[in-house]
């Protein structure tokens, strides 16, 4: 069983159009999360949702908008997408004070 | 701030031990944690220390923690061609983790 799902798992896409990555969780975690890895492999944050409910939003761009149908879906939604945006996505889920479990990720591509 | 630095590259023989570094600067930080990722993967958590504690064990895993000096270790017995991924270390940051640069482990014959 997959505990934490991402699809697709490669996005290949050109400057200014709008795409959007699908997590889904079968933990039954309260809380997801999104994070970016940029090319040096740097690893930061970018939202948290706990049920449903918006918890951290870490100075991302407005293009980027999370949405989270239930508690255990979070689907990213990139709009007008740049090259610096380029990276591998990570969604993640967890309890408050232990761990994460992160999904595969998804590499975007911005051509 | 909230930095968390490790060095970059590690390069050990098989059979011999590893240990990877990292330092943190929130002292408030309650748990910290070490994932591992390999190639084209996500990470896996491997173990995490409680603040609280000095050292913790998991078969081939030792953490060492030094609250003082803000310093965190890996230590890897017996290093095996299968450990060569890249190694973060996290800290907690009420529900965020922040994480490592990583370290990137090559294990050679």
């Amino acid at each position: 069983d997959t505990a934490v799902s991402q699809t697709p798992k490669y996005l290949v896409t050109q400057m200014g159009n709008d795409k959007s990555i699908k997590c889904e969780q079968n933990l039954g975690h309260d809380t997801m999360y999104w994070y970016k890895q940029d090319s040096k492999k740097f690893l930061k944050i970018m939202f948290s949702y706990n049920n449903k409910e918006l918890i951290i939003n870490e100075t991302v761009p407005n293009r980027f908008s999370p949405k989270s149908p239930d508690k255990a879906h979070l689907n990213l939604h990139i709009n007008s997408l740049e090259l610096g945006d380029s990276a591998v996505y990570f969604c993640a889920s967890g309890d408050t004070y232990y761990e994460q479990y992160f999904g595969p990720g998804t590499r975007l591509t911005v051509t | 701030g909230e930095d968390v630095e490790q060095s970059l590259f590690l390069s050990v023989r098989e059979g011999d031990s590893s240990v990877i570094n990292c330092t943190y600067t929130d002292s408030s930080s309650t748990y910290l944690y070490w994932y591992k990722q390999e190639p084209g993967a996500g990470l896996q958590l491997l173990t995490y220390i409680f603040s609280n504690m000095d050292m913790k064990q998991d078969q081939r895993l030792t953490v060492l923690l030094n609250k003082k000096d803000k310093h965190l270790s890996l230590r890897i017995a017996d290093t095996q061609t299968g450990d060569s991924a890249i190694y973060f270390c996290a800290e907690r940051d009420t529900d965020k983790l922040i994480f490592g640069t990583g370290t990137r482990l090559q294990v050679f014959p």
